[in-house]
């Protein structure tokens, strides 16, 4: 059964806290993206990567890091130094870059206490 | 849904009759679009794209429309059922574009 895996689907965030998102995708698709969702806005891109060992910065990558040791997984660390973390947390995949159709994960709810 | 806008446009239906969402996209240059489905706190579903060489495209109960003249993207879903409910939106992507433009959204309700 292939698709994207997200974990977990609700995350709680106490102040001073890096927490970490995972994100699984057996499509065997090289590009991976994390996406922030907020009330009444589109999806704002975090970083992206189009292939392992490599990302990049989007729009908004402040007080956020990623990793991508392998090619399955991309795993999104929201830091401390993100003042406004509370949103709904998306990832993607595509078979190769942004011209490719873009598949969506399940999605991790990210609240702070 | 608490993952999407709360004061998105909404758009009310009878189930059994059809339903057309719009979008007006931004860029003029974008070739490829695509629209999704997002139910409530659930990840967005990948619909049924198009490319700007064709003007209609055709999927099971869905079709696309674009008129790159006015920048317009209209997804027409036949016989609207309850299962349809959800937020929609469109995402647009350019030549040379490193990222998806993606709209914010329009909700359907389907009323039975």
């Amino acid at each position: 059964d292939g698709g994207i895996t997200q974990s977990p689907k609700y995350l709680f965030r106490k102040e001073g806290q890096n927490v970490t998102l995972s994100c699984e995708q057996n499509l065997n698709h090289d590009a991976m993206y994390w996406y922030r969702q907020d009330p009444g806005q589109g999806l704002r891109l975090i970083y992206y990567s189009q292939i392992v060992n490599d990302f990049q910065k989007g729009d908004i990558a402040e007080g956020y890091s990623v990793s991508r040791e392998k090619k399955e997984s991309f795993p999104l660390t929201v830091t401390s130094a993100q003042k406004n973390p509370t949103a709904f947390y998306l990832c993607a995949s595509s078979m190769s870059g942004f011209r490719e159709t873009q598949y969506f994960g399940p999605g991790t709810r990210l609240l702070v206490l | 849904g608490e993952n999407v806008g709360l004061h998105l446009p909404t758009l009310s239906v009878q189930e059994g009759d059809n339903s057309i969402i719009n979008c007006a996209y931004s860029n003029s240059a974008s070739d490829y679009f695509i629209w999704y489905k997002q139910e409530s706190g659930k990840g967005p579903q990948f619909i049924i794209d198009i490319r700007s060489n064709m003007d209609k495209r055709q999927g099971q109960r869905v079709t696309v429309l674009l008129n790159k003249t006015v920048k317009h993207l209209s997804l027409q879903i036949a016989a609207t059922q309850p299962g349809d409910s959800a937020v929609y939106f469109c995402a647009e992507n350019s030549p040379g574009g490193y990222k998806y433009i993606f709209g914010t959204g329009t909700r359907l309700k389907v009323l039975a």
